[in-house]
């Protein structure tokens, strides 16, 4: 079956570590999408890539930096920069949308990995 | 900036139908209205979308205001699977902003 894999589910970081938290699709789609989400509140994008070799900066970008060198897999990387951590994390694919992004191509989303500071 | 507003919660008895509002005042004409919903530890999941017509599928209907200015998700007869956060979103040219969401809670 196609769909995006998350991994690891849950994930502990030590303060000053970097942790790098993978997204894999078989979906064989060219937009892929990295989220935030904090309890009781809606999604926050971090960052996004409509094609290999590309991404662009979401609203919360800061502390967090990404690579998309296969199609298939938009690994994050969360910084020792990124001052408050704790969340869970949201990876998305979607057809891309020609000259625009998202507009009018549903999100197919992975089952999310949970990032805890120790 | 573009902003959707849901209200926190809402109850539903079983089998009965379901109206979810949202309102996105600041939506633009080239924005599309989605709708997702998320089950505790899960991804969310794609309800419908839709620009300015009313739309339906096999999950819900989608009415949108002659203005765009707010939408409504239909749950036609809601089930105690049904029970999830609705998140209303709006997506257009390098934005894709989500609502806080609805919790729904569906009563046996």
């Amino acid at each position: 079956d196609g769909g995006i894999t998350q991994s690891p589910k849950y994930l502990f970081r030590k303060e000053g570590q970097n942790v790098t938290l993978s997204c894999e699709q078989n979906l064989n789609h060219d937009a892929m999408y990295w989220y935030r989400q904090d309890p009781g509140q809606g999604l926050r994008l971090i960052y996004y890539s409509q094609i290999v070799n590309d991404f662009q900066k979401g609203d919360i970008a800061e502390g967090y930096s990404v690579s998309r060198e296969k199609k298939e897999s938009f690994p994050l990387t969360v910084t020792s920069a990124q001052k408050n951590p704790t969340a869970f994390y949201l990876c998305a694919s979607s057809i891309r949308s020609p000259g625009q992004f998202g507009s009018n191509q549903p999100q197919h989303f992975g089952d999310g990995t949970r990032l805890s500071i120790l | 900036d573009a902003k959707t507003t849901q209200p926190n919660s809402m109850e539903s008895n079983e089998e009965e139908p379901v109206h979810l509002p949202c309102n996105h005042s600041t939506i633009s004409g080239t924005d599309y209205i989605h709708w997702y919903r998320q089950l505790p530890s899960q991804g969310p999941e794609y309800v419908i979308h839709g620009l300015t017509s009313n739309v339906n599928n096999r999950m819900a209907s989608l009415a949108i205001a002659e203005d765009r200015k707010s939408s409504t998700l239909i749950l036609h007869r809601a089930t105690l699977r049904d029970a999830a956060v609705y998140y209303c979103l709006l997506s257009g040219t390098y934005k894709y902003i989500f609502g806080t969401g609805t919790r729904l809670k569906v009563l046996a």
